[in-house]
């Protein structure tokens, strides 16, 4: 039972456009998100974090927006670029494990093109 | 500055073999976390190390056990490979202390069994 769900498998956009990625969640005990990046025979790259006590955080052309009631959130790209095209992975954390990090659960990833 | 570093970046093993991957943590950390990402699929948690010791594991067998060395390093192995362990393993290091998620991942270890 997946409770990181990313909805849309690939999405197209046109250079100098908005991109839009959608992530669902279902567990409400998750207190921490998180989008990465993934180029092909790379490892994921952290992009941007949102802790559930916000509900956006903007880091230059890359902004999320976290709606906790609906147990949404989005990743804006504003303007896209090609060097935008790759996998991307949201993920949430149920909180600390003592000191350190909680593991982190992965959607299954919205392939982006960005198109010139 | 070395980030993640994996090997063997791609193998080749049977059903029933048993095999042992390593990752080196980027430096100055001294957390390490391994993650199994099937074709298609998004990353899965499979165990995490500090002070070598397991402190998390999720949802995977007792075919799979690690080992995390003095310097950090640490190793995956898993036994009795099924053809459904094909994928591609994913090593994340991170500082134990810092409380926040600034993971590192390598680039991984393709693991194909035949």
């Amino acid at each position: 039972d997946q409770q990181v769900k990313q909805n849309s498998p690939s999405l197209s956009v046109q250079e100098g456009r908005i991109s839009i990625l959608n992530c669902d969640y279902t567990n409400s005990m998750f207190d921490y998100f998180l989008w990465y990046k993934k180029y092909p025979a790379e490892g994921p790259t952290f992009l941007i974090s949102i802790s559930s006590i916000k509900d956006k955080n903007e880091d230059g052309r890359f902004t999320v927006f976290l709606n906790k009631s609906a147990k949404h959130l989005s990743l804006h790209i504003v303007p896209s670029q090609p060097g935008d095209s790759a996998v991307y992975f949201c993920a949430a954390s149920g909180g600390h494990y003592g000191g350190s990090q909680g593991n982190l659960i992965f959607g299954k990833g919205t392939k982006l093109s960005v198109k010139p | 500055d070395a980030g993640v570093t994996q090997s063997p970046t791609h193998l080749i093993k049977t059903r029933g073999q048993q095999v042992t991957l390593r990752c080196s943590p980027k430096s100055g950390h001294d957390t390490v976390s391994w993650y199994q990402q099937a074709l298609g699929q998004g990353p899965q948690f499979i165990f995490q190390y500090y002070e070598e010791e397991e402190r998390q594991r999720g949802n995977f067998p007792d075919r799979f056990s690690g080992h995390q060395f003095p310097n950090y390093s640490s190793e995956l192995n898993v036994n009795a490979l099924l053809l459904g362990d094909s994928a591609l393993y994913l090593c994340a290091s991170s500082l134990w202390d810092r409380g926040d998620y600034g993971y590192t991942f390598g680039s991984g270890t393709r693991l194909t069994v035949v």
